[in-house]
């Protein structure tokens, strides 16, 4: 079985502040996707990211960077000097495979963020 | 916006009634994809559908069932409704079936009184 772990379940910072989600998965299948998802009050559901079991080089867009690490299953995300739109719920997720995780997308709880002026 | 529609945007229903949460994927993606999220279980896959086919069930009930048509856009259809049903219902679509680069509708909000 599949699952994911985000331990924190509220961080609240202010602005100009960094601040790390972080994200641990299980999975027993050797090729999987992990993504990141961006929850904004408004409710929809915003692509950040997918990376890919094979590649484990940590990629930066703009203020966001996210490290990804085999060694440990996490899959972090890190948002540089955060600012007040930044604020919303975090949800990294786990896709694999084969079998009936094929296709599907496993969702840890989410983390919410509040950044503060 | 993802390109993905979904109507109607909110939904209000008595429990014992039957509703149809209707979605359109992005022009091109053949994959469809239906969460359920609430505040007791969270982001749950539902099922999926590509190319007019179930290609993946997940914590689906079988009060609820799917279906995607030929044009491509699917239905969620959701009956004997219980309160428990109360949640938010997202679309997702994606080019293929294991891309898996899942882009979001806005969701419909279904409250059953």
């Amino acid at each position: 079985a599949q699952k994911v772990t985000q331990a924190q379940t509220e961080i609240s910072v202010v602005e100009k502040e960094d601040v790390t989600l972080d994200c641990v998965y299980e999975t027993r299948d050797t090729t999987y996707y992990l993504f990141w998802y961006k929850q904004p009050p408004s409710g929809e559901l915003v692509f950040l990211i997918r990376r890919n079991s094979f590649d484990e080089q940590n990629e930066i867009s703009g203020r966001y960077s996210w490290n990804f690490q085999k060694s440990t299953s996490s899959f972090n995300f890190t948002i540089t000097a955060s600012q007040v739109v930044d604020s919303a719920v975090y949800f990294c997720a786990l896709s694999s495979f084969g079998g009936t995780s094929y296709g599907k997308l496993t969702f840890g709880q989410g983390t919410i963020l509040t950044v503060h002026p | 916006d993802s390109g993905v529609t979904q109507t109607p945007k909110h939904l209000i229903t008595a429990t014992g009634q039957r509703v149809t949460l209707r979605c359109s994927p992005r022009s091109g993606d053949l994959s469809v994809y239906w969460y359920q999220q609430s505040l007791d279980q969270g982001l749950q896959f539902l099922i999926q559908y590509y190319n007019g086919e179930e290609r993946a069930k997940g914590n689906i009930l079988e009060r609820f069932s799917a279906q995607q048509f030929p044009d491509l856009h699917s239905e969620l259809n959701l009956s004997s409704l219980e309160l428990g049903d109360s949640a938010l219902y997202f679309c997702a679509s994606s080019v293929d079936s294991r891309n898996n680069e899942q882009f979001f509708g806005p969701g419909t909000r279904l409250t059953v009184l």
